[in-house]
Parts: structure tokens; C-alpha cells; sequence
């Protein structure tokens, strides 16, 4: 079965340090990546979203991420976090069906928490 | 425009009872797929409906079933509820191709007594 790993469950940084969250899948077929952000008492947001061509995408709030094929990887940047960045983290995947959707496989979420 | 909405926000109920919660998507969008968070087993995909059809569905019991209406507004209805069933249940839309994204509503908090 397809599984979404993500390596930290709970990441505390500074104000101002560069923030890494690994993102690992299974599946070996065509897939779309996506990572969601859950502020504190508000509803999952899209962050962003891989579908095809540049490995490297960027979203909303200075993040990016970067596909690695080779690696099953999607790991999720920043170079300088903010406070306003608390909130959970969730990578998801699903598989290209080409034209129908396919369920969304989540990781279990990495919370941060950034100190002022 | 607006989001997806969910209703009711909080819920609580009896083991034994059935419960029944609605989301309605975003104007336009004509997938619903509904997902259950819990704190142990995070984000689990339900089912999906498209078009008034299940297209897609997850690894749940049968008590929990779902159904679409014409106008894309969603039901789903959990049957003789379990002390597990206790959850964040979330419904998310999109315009229904893989690679669209799924716009996600704050979610019905169900609690079993």
C-alpha cells in the first residue's frame, strides 16, 4: 500500500533559522505531491503542489519544495521561518490517473513551533 | 468565493447512534471527498464522490457511507457509532482531476459518548 512518511514529528526553531521538512512516499508510478499547512484553530491550506516539469516549485508564504524522483522525495523549505509559521505540516500524495482523482495519502504531520 | 462549508461544527452522540454530516464545496466543484483525522492515525481517506458516484474509497467498515447530490453538496452518514469513531471529519472539493487540488472546510467534530 502507499505510505506517506515524514521523518519529524515536532521541529522548534528560532525566528529567522532556515527550516527543512522531509517528505518521503512509496508509490513508484506517476504521483502528485502536495503540502498543506494547518494554522492553530484553522482548516488544512494548500501550500503547494507538484504535478510536472520543475522539480522545484514554490507556494505561498516563501515556501518551496523540491521533487526528488530518484529519491521518492518532496521535502519542504524555507530559508528564514517566522513566527506566523507555527502550525502543522502535512505532505500528501496521490497517483495521476490521468483525469480521475485519486485518494489523498497524508503523512502523519510535523508540527512547528517557532519561538520568537 | 466562498469555501467549502461543513455542518454541524461539533457533535456529540451515544455509542450505538448514527450521525449524519454535510458539506457543502465550493461553487463549481464537483468532487467531495470526506477524510477522518484522529491523533494516532492522522489523515485517512474515506471516500470520494463525483458527479452524484462514489469514484474512490478507503479503507473504512461499512457502517460509514456517503452520498452526493445533484448540486454537489455531500452527505455522510456513520451508522451504530463506536467510542472510535470519535474524530475530526473533514471534506474537501475540487474540480475533480488528480492533479487539482482539495480545498479542505474546518471540519464536524464528533465525539462519542
Amino acid at each position: 500500500a502507499q505510505s506517506v512518511s515524514q521523518h519529524n514529528h515536532h521541529v522548534i526553531l528560532s525566528e529567522a533559522a532556515s527550516l527543512e521538512l522531509g517528505c518521503n512516499y512509496s508509490y513508484g508510478g506517476t504521483v502528485n505531491l502536495f503540502w498543506y499547512v494547518q494554522y492553530p484553530g484553522q482548516h488544512l491550506q494548500l501550500l503547494l503542489k507538484y504535478f510536472s516539469g520543475d522539480p522545484l516549485v514554490k507556494g505561498i508564504k516563501g515556501f518551496e519544495a523540491e521533487f526528488i524522483k530518484s529519491k521518492f522525495s518532496f521535502n519542504l523549505r524555507k530559508p528564514s521561518v517566522q513566527w506566523s509559521d507555527t502550525a502543522e505540516y502535512f505532505c500528501a500524495v496521490n497517483r495521476d490517473y490521468g483525469g480521475s482523482q485519486g485518494n489523498l495519502i497524508f503523512g502523519k504531520g510535523t508540527k512547528l513551533s517557532v519561538k520568537p | 468565493k466562498a469555501g467549502v462549508t461543513q455542518t454541524p461544527r461539533y457533535l456529540i452522540k451515544t455509542r450505538g447512534q448514527q450521525v449524519t454530516l454535510s458539506c457543502s464545496p465550493i461553487s463549481g466543484h464537483r468532487s467531495v471527498s470526506w477524510y477522518q483525522q484522529t491523533p494516532g492515525q492522522g489523515l485517512q481517506f474515506l471516500f470520494e464522490y463525483f458527479s452524484e458516484t462514489q469514484r474512490n474509497k478507503g479503507n473504512f467498515p461499512g457502517r460509514f457511507s456517503g452520498r452526493q447530490f445533484s448540486n454537489s453538496r455531500s452527505e455522510m452518514n456513520v451508522s451504530t457509532l463506536e467510542l472510535g469513531d470519535s474524530a475530526l471529519y473533514l471534506c474537501a472539493s475540487s474540480l475533480g482531476t488528480s492533479n487539482q487540488p482539495q480545498h479542505f472546510g474546518d471540519g464536524t467534530r464528533l465525539s462519542i459518548l
